[in-house]
């Protein structure tokens, strides 16, 4: 079973430019989260999607960021314009949406690097 | 999300058991015990997780005091590659609730 695929693996872009990170969830899996790790701090909640809708969106930064979901499958997060600031690892997790065993499984992470 | 302290860093000895603590003491009565883990370069991985009685799988076992105040998480026979980051998170176990990740504990295991 193929487990949570995050693209790219890295990516470096210059300040200003417009950087789009994807994650595609285990099958079946409604529940779909977004984190980040940047540098020397720890990893914080960015949103959470339910099928294609947004359940929680507290974590988001700012208005740069914009995460989508269509058709509730896979999910995108485009950064536009990306500062410095956003440079760090952005992780995808996805969960069965019921059930008793609802943990969470991760992808390996998109290291981007704003400079 | 009741708030956890970890000790910042562990050593164990390889094929020893590496016993690391967390103490929750504003935990609820229906937030359960989570632990992740994160390997370098790699996202967290889910190890195990408990409301109050001991659980144990494949990878560790997990202790829960009588009073839920503080748990431990055993790796009863460390390799080089349980060398990670842990994380000791308290959370609902409502599907979709977030995880909330402190700052973990490094333990490093040692040949």
């Amino acid at each position: 079973e193929a487990g949570v695929t995050q693209f790219p693996s890295h990516s470096v872009i210059e300040k200003g430019q417009t950087v789009t990170l994807r994650c595609d969830p285990i099958s079946g899996h409604d529940n779909l989260y977004w984190y980040r790790r940047v540098m020397g701090k720890e990893i914080k909640f960015l949103l959470h999607f339910v099928k294609e809708s947004k359940q929680d969106e507290s974590g988001m930064p700012n208005n740069r960021f914009l995460a989508e979901r269509t058709g509730g499958t896979y999910s995108t997060l485009k950064v536009q314009p990306a500062e410095l600031e956003d440079s760090g690892v952005y992780f995808c997790a996805s969960s069965l949406l019921r059930g008793k065993d609802t943990e969470a499984f991760f992808g390996q992470g998109t290291r981007l690097t704003v400079v | 999300d009741a708030k956890t302290t970890q000790p910042p860093s562990m050593d164990c000895a390889e094929g020893r058991a590496a016993n690391l603590p967390c103490n929750h003491s504003t935990i609820s009565g229906n937030e359960y015990v989570y632990w992740y883990r994160q390997i370098h370069s790699q996202g967290p991985q889910y190890i195990i997780h408990g409301l109050k009685n001991n659980e144990t799988n494949e990878m560790a076992s997990l202790i829960i005091t009588e009073d839920r105040k503080s748990s431990t998480l055993i790796l009863p026979h460390a390799t080089l590659r349980d060398t990670a980051v842990y994380y000791c998170i308290v959370r609902l176990l409502t599907s979709g609730s977030r995880l909330t990740f402190g700052e973990g504990t490094q333990l490093t295991v040692n040949p």
